[in-house]
């Protein structure tokens, strides 16, 4: 069990249909970070969150992608009208309260996306 | 912006042989630097990391890495690898010196180990 959990495990969507990726955090970390791993690549960072607020967001695609942490519950991060690029393993990190980026980041098992 | 390079994408060894993983990065500024493995099935393990201080770091499961500021390398070793070290392992590197950051990623080696 990673502590970091990510729902659903797998998800497959049809073309233009709408993707909604859930992560809860490791209990006390208050940063998330999402990123999106494509076949045969390494992971990219997408968007980096702390509780109502959207810190860093330069790795997220500028259309159809946004990202909340909300005050209560997960992180969602949504993806409209979804297209076939779209398919790939996206995951979720945590990482405790902190000022100091030398705070490993803890991975969810990821959800694997597949666009029809 | 920085950037990770991981020189080998699949690597097979034997059982027992000594393991060496290349990895470069870009950046001008203090990173830190992490190595996380990624065996079938499961998430994303941090394997070790270097913050500061003694640029040889020990991490879990006798793996260990050197960074060597002049060459931007982390390359990581283990002196006798096992069939269990199987798996797929990332280099990774964010901005240090405060702030967190998110993660830059390689692409990733693919380990396997024959027994």
């Amino acid at each position: 069990n990673a502590g970091v959990m990510q729902n659903p495990r797998h998800l497959v969507r049809r073309r233009g249909q709408e993707a909604r990726l859930r992560c809860s955090p490791m209990k006390g970390h208050s940063h998330v970070y999402w990123y999106r791993q494509l076949p045969e690549e390494g992971l990219k960072f997408m968007v980096y969150l702390q509780k109502e607020n959207i810190i860093d967001e330069s790795g997220m695609p500028k259309e159809r992608f946004s990202a909340e942490f909300p005050k209560e519950g997960p992180s969602i991060l949504r993806i409209q009208q979804v297209v076939r690029g779209d398919s790939a393993a996206y995951f979720c990190a945590s990482s405790p309260q902190g000022k100091l980026s030398n705070q490993p980041q803890h991975f969810g098992d990821g959800t694997r996306l597949s666009i029809l | 912006a920085q950037s990770v390079s991981q020189h080998n994408h699949h690597v097979i060894l034997s059982e027992a042989a000594s393991l060496e993983l290349g990895c470069n990065y870009s950046y001008g500024g203090t990173v830190n630097l992490f190595w996380y493995v990624q065996y079938p099935g499961q998430h994303l393990q941090l394997l070790l990391k270097y913050f500061s201080g003694d640029p040889l770091v020990k991490g879990i499961k006798g793996f260990e890495a050197e960074f060597i500021k002049s060459k931007f390398s982390f390359n990581l070793r283990k002196p006798s690898v096992q069939w269990s070290d199987t798996a797929e392992y990332f280099c990774a590197v964010n901005k240090g010196g405060g702030g967190a950051d998110g993660l830059t990623f390689g692409k990733g080696t693919h380990l396997i180990i024959q027994p």
